[in-house]
This record gives structure tokens, C-alpha cells and sequence, in this order.
């Protein structure tokens, strides 16, 4: 199985653009999920979809963040315009309904200037 | 509220000797726990979980954690650490809803 996979692995952009993060779940897991870690607040959930639907998107920050999953195997994070305080580092997670653990990606490292 | 307090930010060890990282939670239902690691630039690997049963669970790397409930603790345990065992780790906690409340980490550094 390949995992959990997030690309890019690393993004450097500068203030007011756009920024896309992309995930792929690993096959056959029903839930998605979107994190970010920073120093002062640690590792946030901001949203998660079952079946490629968003169930709860409380943790999303603001306006500026959205997130789609149009199928299975594919969601993105979009951060639009993207402010220098988005730097931090964003995980994607999947899980099998059903069970219980998370598996995680490798992360993709945003820094906004 | 429901929450995961680790309270050791940094911990230093030396190899060979042995290890254990605090957890604590605040969870009004019957928790699931689990320990995840996360090495340098990389993202987080399950380490063990505990759902029921023995509270006593083995996890890879040799690891292993107590879940106490008098306690409301889940603290992990290796009887020898390795160089490769610096990294951070994370506590979690879920009542199987599905959303994950993570402590803030311990960062672990094993002095040769």
C-alpha cells in the first residue's frame, strides 16, 4: 500500500496568493481528513469528509480556507489569498470506516512570505 | 472539555536507558488512546492504541503503554532506548467520533 499521499511536500509563496495542497487517501478508506500543526497551537483538525462529503469543517480558520473532495481518491485544500500567519506544516489522514486509526501523510510544508 | 495534556515539552535521555512519556486526558466518554511519533520532516506513524481489553498494551519499537483509568493516564514506556527513537511524540485521544484531540507533544532527544 502507498500510504497517505500529499504534494506538494514543500510550498513557498508570497502573501495574497493562491495556494492548493493535494491529498491522496490510501485506497478503500472512507474518511479524509485535514490537519495543520504549528508551534503555538500544535495539531489542529480543520476538516474531515466521510464518503467525499465535508462532515465537519468547525476547525477550518476562516473564509480564506476551503476544501473539496470530488472523489475518492482526491481532495485539495485551497487557501486563498494566503497570509504569512497560514505558514505551518498541513497533514492529509484517511481511515477505514469503521476502525479506529488514522493514518497520515507526510505533510506538505507552507511557508507564506 | 476534553483535552490531552503531555506535560513535558522537551525530554533528554540517554541510549540504553529507559523511558517514559506522560499523558493525561479529559475525556467524558471511554476513551480511545493512541501514541503516534513523528521523525524530522516526516508525518505521524501510529506507535500503539488502546480500545479495551488489557490495559497493558505492546506497540512497534518496542514500545509499550499503561492505560489508567483512577488516573486518566496513558503513558508510554521503552526499557531501552535507541538513537533512532529522538523525535516527537503525540498522544491522541477519540471517543470513535471520529475527530482526534491531539496533546502538544514531547520532543525526545537520546544523547550517544
Amino acid at each position: 500500500d502507498a500510504g497517505v499521499i500529499q504534494s506538494p511536500r514543500h510550498e513557498v509563496t508570497e502573501m495574497g496568493q493562491e495556494v492548493t495542497l493535494r491529498c491522496k487517501p490510501i485506497s478503500g478508506h472512507d474518511y479524509l481528513f485535514w490537519y495543520r500543526q504549528t508551534m503555538m497551537r500544535g495539531l489542529e483538525l480543520l476538516i474531515y469528509f466521510n464518503n467525499n462529503v465535508p462532515i465537519d469543517d468547525s476547525g477550518m480558520p476562516e473564509d480564506r480556507f476551503s476544501a473539496k473532495m470530488p472523489n475518492a481518491s482526491f481532495s485539495t485544500l485551497k487557501i486563498q489569498p494566503s497570509e504569512p500567519r497560514d505558514s505551518a506544516v498541513y497533514f492529509c489522514a484517511s481511515k477505514r470506516g469503521g476502525a479506529d486509526t488514522q493514518y497520515f501523510g507526510p505533510g506538505t510544508r507552507l511557508t507564506v512570505l | 472539555a476534553q483535552s490531552v495534556t503531555q506535560p513535558d515539552i522537551h525530554i533528554t535521555v540517554s541510549e540504553g536507558a529507559s523511558l517514559e512519556l506522560r499523558c493525561n486526558y479529559s475525556y467524558g466518554a471511554t476513551p480511545y488512546l493512541f501514541w503516534y511519533v513523528q521523525s524530522p520532516g516526516q508525518g505521524l506513524q501510529l506507535l500503539l492504541k488502546y480500545f479495551s481489553g488489557d490495559t497493558l498494551v505492546q506497540g512497534i519499537k518496542g514500545f509499550e503503554a499503561e492505560f489508567k483509568r483512577s488516573q486518566s493516564s496513558f503513558n508510554l514506556r521503552k526499557p531501552s532506548v535507541h538513537w533512532s527513537d529522538a523525535a516527537e511524540y503525540f498522544c491522541a485521544v477519540t471517543s470513535g467520533t471520529y475527530k482526534y484531540i491531539f496533546g502538544t507533544g514531547t520532543r525526545l532527544k537520546v544523547l550517544a
